[in-house]
């Protein structure tokens, strides 16, 4: 079953700005993850929070977690062309990871 | 290179056509895992494994197989395929036995059910 929902579904940027999506949950979770994925290959791992943190920073990363509204968001500071990427959350419990649809960004040079 | 790799990349088949679907990972990680990702829905996990002759279903089983022999190998098998099995594929493992760290991906496999 799908668990977590990003919002919104595509965004577009200029270069420089900053991206925010966010992610809601329906369960219980041990963390929740951010991934991205390129135009169909793989997911890389981004980040990762543990259900005991609020928030966490990676580089131009930063990552909030609420679980008493069951929600995450993802920012990207000062974004580059390189960042265009669908992110997708994911959340982890008891030995799963269920993933959201993902929100496709585009970054305009 | 550390890396989880997945043979083959790409496969058209037909329907009743049993096939496999290789992953192997050079990273000695215990967790495998095995997910479908189809347009809107994100990923969907299919089965897990947290070790040797240890695999237990995801959220989406029906239709696949999976068997973990040796630790760094776990095929999906699909005994008679359909097209609503027409997917992209991923592998993936992790350092915790129980999966709850990060994971890493394959490359994917993009399979067409005819």
């Amino acid at each position: 079953s799908q668990q977590g929902e990003e919002d919104p579904q595509a965004l577009s940027i200029q270069e420089g700005e900053n991206a925010t999506m966010n992610c809601s949950y329906k369960t219980s979770i041990n963390n929740l993850q951010w991934y991205r994925q390129n135009s169909g290959r793989g997911l890389v791992h981004l980040i990762l929070i543990r259900s005991n943190e609020r928030e966490k920073h990676s580089g131009r990363l930063r990552v909030t977690l609420d679980t008493s509204k069951k929600s995450s968001s993802l920012l990207i500071t000062a974004s580059r062309a390189a960042d265009t990427a669908s992110y997708f959350c994911a959340t982890f419990y008891y030995y799963k990871l269920s993933f959201g649809a993902g929100t496709t960004v585009t970054v305009r040079a | 290179e550390a890396q989880v790799t997945q043979n083959p990349r790409y496969l058209i088949t037909v329907t009743g056509k049993k096939l496999t679907v290789t992953c192997s990972q050079n990273m000695n990680h215990e967790y495998m895992s095995w997910y479908r990702q189809d347009p809107g829905l994100g990923l969907r996990q299919i089965y897990y494994s947290m070790n040797v002759e240890v695999t237990d279903k995801g959220d989406v089983p029906e239709g696949y197989k999976v068997s973990r022999k040796e630790k760094r190998n776990f095929p999906l098998i699909l005994e008679s395929p359909s097209p609503n099995q027409t997917s992209l594929y991923f592998c993936a493992s992790s350092t915790s036995r129980t999966g709850v760290n990060e994971q890493f991906f394959g490359p994917g496999t993009r399979l067409t059910v005819l």
